[in-house]
């Protein structure tokens, strides 16, 4: 079995500094690692996913995540958020045999103020 | 494209009474799911699907039953409404294609129970 576990509930920044939404997984098998986010009202929206090769992966609205297996961390950054990035990010996991099924963390709230 | 389309958006429902949510999509996705999202907990699997006539339960199926007669259609039935099944409710659907994995959600379906 998978879990995820997001180690901020609430990240607060200030508009154009860098931020890093941290996330860590436990499995017992290879893992498929995504982050979604969450706009007021809205469903999920995928950011970026880790599949394999380059443990650097970019994705959309500038966003960047590092797959690091030893530490079983997957965190989030942006060099310069804007108000804009305001919303409820989810780190995700799902086995490689099962990688349709995913199981969440419990999310953080990204804070842009001005 | 509607993606993935949840009915209806809002519902209030006293304890006791039963009621389907209604999740549809239109990209011929295989796997289609249900998570409930409660503050704090993420989102939690509820039932899952493999294809149409295939179902099976996820993290916290109690008190909620799942068919799946179509490729387009996953309704989610509430049998006898609780106020702990308060919640906004997500489907998402994606496809068995490994390199393109994600899953796309619904809007949300807000429910309470009172």
């Amino acid at each position: 079995a998978q879990s995820v576990t997001q180690l901020d509930s609430q990240v607060p920044v200030f508009e154009e500094a860098p931020v890093e939404l941290r996330c860590n997984y436990s499995s017992s098998v290879s893992v498929y690692l995504f982050w979604y986010v969450q706009y007021p009202n809205q469903g999920l929206q995928l950011l970026l996913k880790y599949l394999s090769g380059s443990t650097l992966v970019k994705g959309i609205n500038g966003f960047e995540a590092e797959f690091n297996k030893s530490q079983t961390s997957f965190h989030l950054r942006k060099p310069s958020v804007h108000i804009s990035d305001t919303a409820e990010y989810f780190c995700a996991v799902s086995s490689r045999y099962g990688y349709n099924k995913l199981i969440f963390g419990a999310g953080t709230r990204l804070a842009v103020h001005p | 494209n509607a993606g993935v389309t949840q009915t209806p958006k809002f519902q209030v429902l006293k304890t006791g009474q039963s009621m389907t949510l209604q999740c549809a999509q239109d990209m011929n996705h295989e796997y289609m799911s249900w998570y409930r999202q409660d503050p704090g907990m993420g989102l939690r699997l509820i039932h899952y699907s493999v294809g149409a006539g295939i179902t099976d339960q996820g993290e916290v199926p109690n008190g909620y039953n799942v068919s799946r007669s179509t490729t387009e259609d996953f309704p989610l039935r509430l049998l006898s409404a609780a106020p702990s099944q308060t919640s906004v409710y997500f489907c998402a659907s994606s496809s068995f294609d490994r390199a393109n994995t994600e899953a796309f959600f619904g809007q949300g379906t807000r429910l309470t129970v009172v």
